[in-house]
């Protein structure tokens, strides 16, 4: 069966201080990857997501970045990090964009 | 633009209580629905696909069904248990609706 790894499960980091986030996902071949933020009140926010090794699509203008740089792992990065990057990061997978998204557990970031 | 849209914002109920949670849409070409339950501080788990309207999904006290324009989920004698934020996200898009809060108080 499939399952997603998202650590850490929370991070408590200064404004301009360097990010990583790491994914990834077992159990099944060249899956879709996404990364979400959810704020309060906001909903989910879909930040990136990917369909292949190297592919890597940006939805929203901002100081982070991605990358994907084998078939199963997907990290989310930030040279340096804004009051406003704080919340609640999701990482997905589906088989396709069509398919139902499977998320990690996610990442509570707190920015100081 | 698509948009989703999810009523009530939260919704409070007692064990028992049946009621019905609303996801409506403009999506062009929409080509069904999932939902979605999240628990606090987790990620959502994924509940249903509704390909095309008229269809409907259960499972235990959830019943999921579509029209062209929205989805409800319908929660029968509700349990404490099934206490959580209930997603819904067109097929292919992306795009969540902002959840809608369920309580149930035993």
């Amino acid at each position: 069966s499939q399952t997603i790894h998202q650590w850490p499960a929370t991070l408590v980091q200064p404004v301009g201080s360097p990010l990583s986030l790491e994914c990834t996902v077992e159990g099944t071949s060249n899956p879709n990857l996404y990364w979400y933020r959810q704020a309060a009140g906001r909903g989910l926010q879909l930040l990136f997501y990917s369909v292949g090794i190297g592919q890597i699509s940006s939805e929203v203008p901002q100081n982070l970045s991605a990358s994907r740089p084998q078939d199963r792992q997907f990290i989310l990065s930030s040279k340096k990090l804004l009051l406003s990057d704080s919340g609640f990061y999701l990482c997905a997978w589906s088989a396709r964009v069509a398919q139902p998204q499977h998320f990690g557990d996610g990442t509570r970031l707190s920015i100081l | 633009e698509d948009q989703v849209t999810q009523s009530p914002e939260a919704l409070r109920l007692q064990e028992g209580e049946s009621s019905s949670l609303n996801c409506s849409y403009t999506v062009s070409g929409l080509r069904g629905l999932f939902w979605y339950r999240q628990d606090p501080g987790k990620g959502p788990e994924f509940l249903f696909t509704l390909y095309s309207a008229g269809e409907e999904k259960e499972k235990e006290r959830l019943k999921a069904t579509l029209t062209k324009k929205e989805s409800f989920l319908h929660i029968t004698a509700p349990k404490p248990e099934d206490s959580a934020t209930y997603l819904c996200a067109p097929r292919g898009n992306l795009i969540f609706g902002k959840g809608t809060k369920l309580s149930v108080k035993p």
